[in-house]
């Protein structure tokens, strides 16, 4: 089973300033990481996943993320802020899929709220 | 439409009414996912089609009723709901799941929700 904790509930920032979103994760397999972003009256947009390979990942609207498997993270970064920034932001797992039923179960973290100010 | 489309966007229901959601995917996918996402908890997966084959029922209440028609389409019948079923409802849907041939990836795409509330 795996668990993901996003320690943050809300996150706010001026805008033009730079933004870390932490996550931490708890799985007894390798897993694939994402963060997903969810604008206000919207569903979720993947931002970034990280599969296998480089540890940094770039995703869209300039965030990337950084894979720490010794510390179990996938904490998510932004240099400077917008505010159309301003969302909810999900951290989640998942195992690989391995044929049958494996159909990619997500694990979510409970979400951060990122409000950017002028 | 493209993406994944849901309706209505907002419902508001008494406890004692029957309705239901639906969604559908412009994307050629094969499997489709009900998420139940409450404030302040972690988005709670309800149910998975794979093909058009229940797969996962996540101990959801009987008062959630899927139905899976196509590989298109997915619908989430309520009957006899309780006020703390007040969510946003998600659907999303992916290509074809768990294939050993893929790269094992399969994305996962959201719907913009059903806001349900339940009086």
């Amino acid at each position: 089973a795996q668990s993901v904790t996003q320690l943050d509930s809300q996150v706010p920032v001026f805008e033009e300033a730079p933004v870390e979103l932490r996550c931490n994760y708890s799985s007894s397999v390798s897993v694939y990481l994402f963060w997903y972003v969810q604008y206000p009256n919207q569903g979720l947009q993947l931002l970034l996943k990280y599969l296998s390979g480089s540890t940094l990942v770039k995703g869209i609207n300039g965030f990337e993320a950084e894979f720490n498997k010794s510390q179990t993270s996938f904490h998510l970064r932004k240099p400077s802020v917008h505010i159309s920034d301003t969302a909810e932001y999900f951290c989640a797992v998942r195992p690989p899929s391995a044929g049958g039923t494996s159909y990619g179960k997500l694990t979510f973290g409970q979400g951060t709220i990122l409000t950017v100010h002028p | 439409e493209t993406g994944v489309t849901q309706t209505p966007r907002h419902l508001v229901m008494g406890m004692t009414n029957k309705k239901s959601l639906k969604c559908e995917q412009h994307l050629g996918h094969n499997a489709m996912y009900w998420y139940k996402q409450s404030a302040k908890k972690p988005l709670e997966l309800m149910f998975v089609y794979s093909l058009e084959e229940r797969v996962e029922n996540n101990s959801v209440p009987s008062r959630f009723s899927p139905e899976c028609p196509n590989s298109s389409h997915l619908f989430l019948h309520l009957h006899t709901l309780q006020p703390e079923d007040s969510a946003l409802y998600l659907c999303a849907s992916s290509p074809f799941p768990g294939s050993p041939i893929l790269s094992s990836y399969n994305e996962q795409f959201f719907g913009p929700g059903t806001r349900l509330t339940v009086l």
